[in-house]
């Protein structure tokens, strides 16, 4: 079954990190560009940050700077390594792979995790 | 980059028509063909409906068609079901290889 699941997230004071996975089963999230989208608390949806087949990265204007999306060889998952953070960035974060069928990878998002809580605050 | 306009709700009854707007600028939607629709039904994953303006997934009803002109892209839900019930979001790629999600809209079924 094609999944994805994020794990690491939780109570961080302001000013301070986290580092947030996205384990994936069912497919190589080397093979396609990943997504980190997140929803703060009565808001929508805002898009974080993607990370290409090729290891290019791509932000949004308000974690430019301060989060950094990342692989690691040899595991099925990819990261998003969130620094200075602030009260903000509290949201539920998915982790979402691009969508991709027999005539190509496109500009969307098919598969997402069920998104974890980061919360920032003293 | 702002977040796209959408209507903060519609409703409708089963079995009518409503149709979701989604304003965004020339950087966005105006000027790319990559705008794509999520139903997210609160506490779960958000779910793929339209990509490329108008095309669907495979297992999408075509209850859910999509469309643009100019700078709004619109997804219109036929034959409303009371499982529809749900917050759509239009998201395009914009200037600068980065995405803009829509304000999202709450659709209800009467």
């Amino acid at each position: 079954e094609v999944q994805l699941v994020e794990s690491g997230g939780g109570l961080v004071q302001p000013g301070g990190s986290l580092r947030l996975s996205c384990a994936a089963s069912g497919f190589a999230v080397s093979s396609y560009d990943m997504h980190w989208v997140r929803q703060a608390p009565g808001k929508g949806l805002e898009w974080v940050s993607a990370l290409g087949t090729a290891g290019d990265t791509y932000y949004s204007g308000s974690v430019k700077g301060r989060f950094t999306i990342s692989r690691e060889k040899g595991k099925n998952s990819f990261y998003l390594q969130m620094n200075s953070l602030r009260a903000g960035d509290t949201a539920v974060y998915y982790c979402a792979k691009v969508f991709c069928s027999n005539t190509g990878c496109y500009d969307a998002l098919d598969i997402w995790g069920q998104g974890i809580m980061v919360t920032v605050s003293s | 980059q702002s977040a796209l306009t959408q209507p903060r709700s519609v409703s409708g009854s089963p079995g009518q028509s409503v149709t979701i707007s989604c304003t965004g600028t020339y950087s966005d939607v105006g000027i790319y063909n990559y705008v794509s629709w999520y139903q997210h039904h609160p506490g779960k994953a958000p779910k793929l409906l339209i990509y490329n303006v108008s095309e669907r997934p495979s297992g999408v009803p075509d209850r859910f068609s999509g469309s643009k002109s100019g700078n709004t892209a619109s997804l219109t839900i036929s034959g409303l079901q009371t499982e529809d019930e749900a917050d759509y979001y239009c998201c395009s790629f914009a200037d600068s290889y980065t995405y803009v999600f829509g304000t999202g809209t709450k659709v209800t079924v009467l």
